[in-house]
């Protein structure tokens, strides 16, 4: 079974310039997170879909990030225009969510994408 | 208070000895705990999940939770240099979004 994808995996780009990330879960996965990762600290919410719907977007900074997951499937994020505090890993993860139960699954990570905005 | 502490280390362990790694998290209601493991330049691997108070075993890894305590930590029996990596200790905070909240992750060091 193939795992989540990501690409690019490197992106290097000058500050004030847009760019993409595109993520693709785990087949038959319905939940798909993006997360930010600083050197030293543990992944953060950006934004998490179930299905289409994004249902967390509380972390975004919505100002210059945007995302979407149009068939519920595959996902972008965007950011426009980048800023250098933007530099980080972005990381995708997906998860199969059941109803009932816990309430929560296990979330799966791609290889992520260093932005390095200079 | 962050929602989830661990030491940052690094913890440094002989191989073949037992490697303990530590974290507490703040929200008494939390109910689903995990443990990544993330090498250097790689991205966070899920290596243990537990819900229950008490332990769970997976060929070397013993995860312990105490839910009483806000504690839940990893043990690694019989520690080899390819362990050494981050781990990660991950809480999920329940709510209208059942968010998964990371620590800052211990980096374990492995030496022969």
């Amino acid at each position: 079974e193939a795992g989540v994808v990501q690409s690019p995996r490197y992106k290097i780009i000058e500050k004030k310039q847009p760019v993409a990330f595109w993520c693709n879960p785990i087949s038959g996965h319905n939940t798909l997170y993006w997360y930010l990762q600083n050197l030293g600290q543990g992944p953060e919410l950006l934004i998490r879909y179930e299905n289409e719907e994004a249902v967390d977007d509380s972390q975004l900074p919505k100002d210059r990030f945007s995302a979407e997951r149009l068939k519920g499937v595959d996902s972008t994020l965007k950011i426009q225009p980048a800023e250098l505090g933007d530099s980080a890993v972005y990381l995708c993860a997906s998860s199969l969510s059941r109803a009932g139960g816990l309430g929560y699954n296990e979330q799966f990570f791609g290889p992520g994408t260093r932005l390095t905005v200079l | 208070q962050k929602e989830v502490e661990q030491n940052s280390g690094p913890l440094s362990v002989p191989e073949g000895a037992i490697a303990s790694l530590n974290c507490t998290y703040s929200d008494r209601v939390s109910q689903s705990f995990f443990w990544y493991r993330q090498y250097s330049g790689k991205s966070p691997e899920l290596i243990m999940s537990i819900y229950s108070n008490g332990d769970k075993e997976d060929g070397r890894f013993t995860a312990q939770l105490n839910k009483a305590s806000q504690y839940v930590s990893l043990l690694i029996r019989d520690s080899q240099p390819s362990d050494s990596a981050t781990y990660l200790c991950a809480v999920v905070v329940p709510g209208g979004y059942n968010k998964l909240i990371f620590g800052a992750g211990t980096r374990l060091a492995v030496h022969p």
